[in-house]
């Protein structure tokens, strides 16, 4: 069965520090999503992505994010300068639709900042 | 802005007997409606979405929607100790691509 993939599973970094979260969406969805939850919290939107550029963003994804979709099968997610808060779960998701909103996601990225 | 409402509980139901998560949302436009669980550590997984109003049974699941009273809930049949997880809300509008999600019910089913 397809599935949504992401790396690193977990990453440690300095604060300070620029980070790289990658994901590899299922081959024919159109649709990429960034959403991140910290330890006890409820999953956040962050960013949805749909051909080659940002449909929508959330308050939370400041000029500190970036995404890009590099290749035909990589979707990224850049944060610069980390800060202690950023520590979180960072799920990716692909749709086949934005109109059915049928989100896949990933196992997910651990950002720990120290 | 969008709010997506759940108890968090945690709710307690005997294996065997029937779960009921309830869900509001805040935005009257919403079209689309969906149900994941999430096990502890893991990802969010779909289990159901909904669309228009009345119930969507699939398997031991059945989603409710009111759109008039702005309510979605998922029933659960028959619970056993494998649906004891954190089931999400989630909710998106067609004029924007973003899908929100509430803070989740963490269900519990008692052997």
């Amino acid at each position: 069965e397809p599935e949504v993939t992401q790396t690193p599973s977990h990453q440690v970094t300095q604060m300070g520090q620029e980070v790289i979260l990658r994901c590899v969406p299922i081959s024919n969805h159109l649709y990429f999503y960034w959403y991140r939850q910290i330890l006890g919290q409820k999953v956040e939107f962050l960013v949805s992505f749909y051909n080659n550029e940002i449909s929508e963003k959330s308050e939370i994804f400041d000029d500190q994010f970036s995404v890009e979709r590099p290749d035909g099968s990589n979707f990224t997610l850049k944060i610069r300068s980390t800060k202690l808060e950023d520590s979180a779960m960072y799920f990716c998701a692909s749709s086949e639709s934005s109109s059915t909103g049928e989100l896949f996601f990933g196992e997910g990225s651990r950002l720990t900042v120290l | 802005q969008k709010e997506v409402e759940q108890n968090s509980g945690p709710l307690s139901v005997p294996e065997g007997a029937i779960a009921s998560l309830n869900c509001t949302y805040s935005d009257r436009v919403s079209q689309s409606f969906f149900w994941y669980r999430q096990y502890s550590g893991k990802s969010p997984e779909l289990i159901m979405s909904i669309y228009s109003n009345g119930d969507k049974e699939d398997g031991r699941f059945t989603a409710q929607l009111n759109k008039a009273s702005q309510y979605v809930s998922l029933l659960i049949r028959d619970s056993q100790p494998s649906d004891s997880a954190t089931y999400l809300c989630a909710v998106n509008t067609e004029r924007d691509d973003k899908i929100i999600f509430g803070k989740g019910t963490r269900l519990h089913i008692l052997p």
